[in-house]
């Protein structure tokens, strides 16, 4: 059973620094995209970051570029997101999730959709 | 960056009754690369639908989606007790991702 279990969240305050973790198991972790999409309180999805399997490629939403790092480690099977000068708008729960795709190389984020996603981890920025 | 419109925002339904939701994107999604999720209150988004059409493991037949372009529509045939909640559809065709802002399905 594919499962992602995130970590790492909590209180911080604005200008911070927080590293999220996403530990996988269940498939073979390098063989796969992996992105964060995270949800402010009430509100909807918004995607972060995407990176690929082979940590080759990394992609970033404009409103985190500069600010947020994504990476990973295929030999431990974890995702991780390095969040920098943290704002009171990065408040939400962000979820790590699997790229999937229809053939059998999902290294490459593109045209992979998201299946499953972790249950997310709460990050709150305030002072 | 394709924006995708979700309508109607609030969809009031009793059970058994059939819903319909609209997705529209702003440009034209690449070969359909058109996702659906749900989400239901605090639980993490579960996927549906992807490719516009094609039902992920595990997800009953009452759900179809279909569509093409830049129109795509997500059908529940008749509604159960547990598919009250809110659905977002992705594209995924082209960086960045983006969502709509979601339809809920709520008890009429």
């Amino acid at each position: 059973e594919v499962q992602l279990v995130e970590s790492g969240g909590g209180l911080v305050q604005p200008g911070g620094s927080l590293r999220l973790s996403c530990a996988a198991s269940g498939f073979t972790f390098s063989n796969y995209a992996m992105t964060w999409v995270r949800q402010a309180p009430g509100k909807g999805l918004e995607w972060v970051s995407a990176i690929s399997g082979s940590s080759g490629t990394t992609y970033y939403a404009d409103s985190v570029k500069g600010r947020f790092t994504i990476s990973r480690d295929n030999s431990e099977n974890t995702l991780y997101l390095q969040m920098n000068s943290l704002r009171a708008e990065d408040t939400a729960i962000y979820y790590c999730a699997k790229m999937d795709c229809s053939g059998t190389n999902c290294k490459s984020p593109g045209k992979n959709w998201l299946d499953p996603w972790g249950q997310g981890t709460l990050v709150t920025v305030s002072s | 960056e394709i924006v995708l419109t979700q309508s109607p925002g609030t969809l009031s339904l009793s059970p058994g009754e059939r819903a319909t939701l609209s997705c529209r994107a702003s440009q034209t999604a690449s070969s359909s690369y058109l996702a659906w999720y749900q989400q239901k209150p605090g639980q993490a988004p579960r996927l549906l639908i992807y490719g516009a059409s094609s039902r992920a493991t595990g997800i009953p037949d009452r759900f179809s989606g279909s569509g093409s372009g830049t129109d795509f529509t997500l059908t529940i045939s008749r509604l159960e007790p547990e598919d009250f909640a809110v659905y977002y559809c992705q594209q995924y065709g082209s960086s960045p991702w983006t969502f709509g802002q979601g339809t809920k399905v709520e008890i009429k």
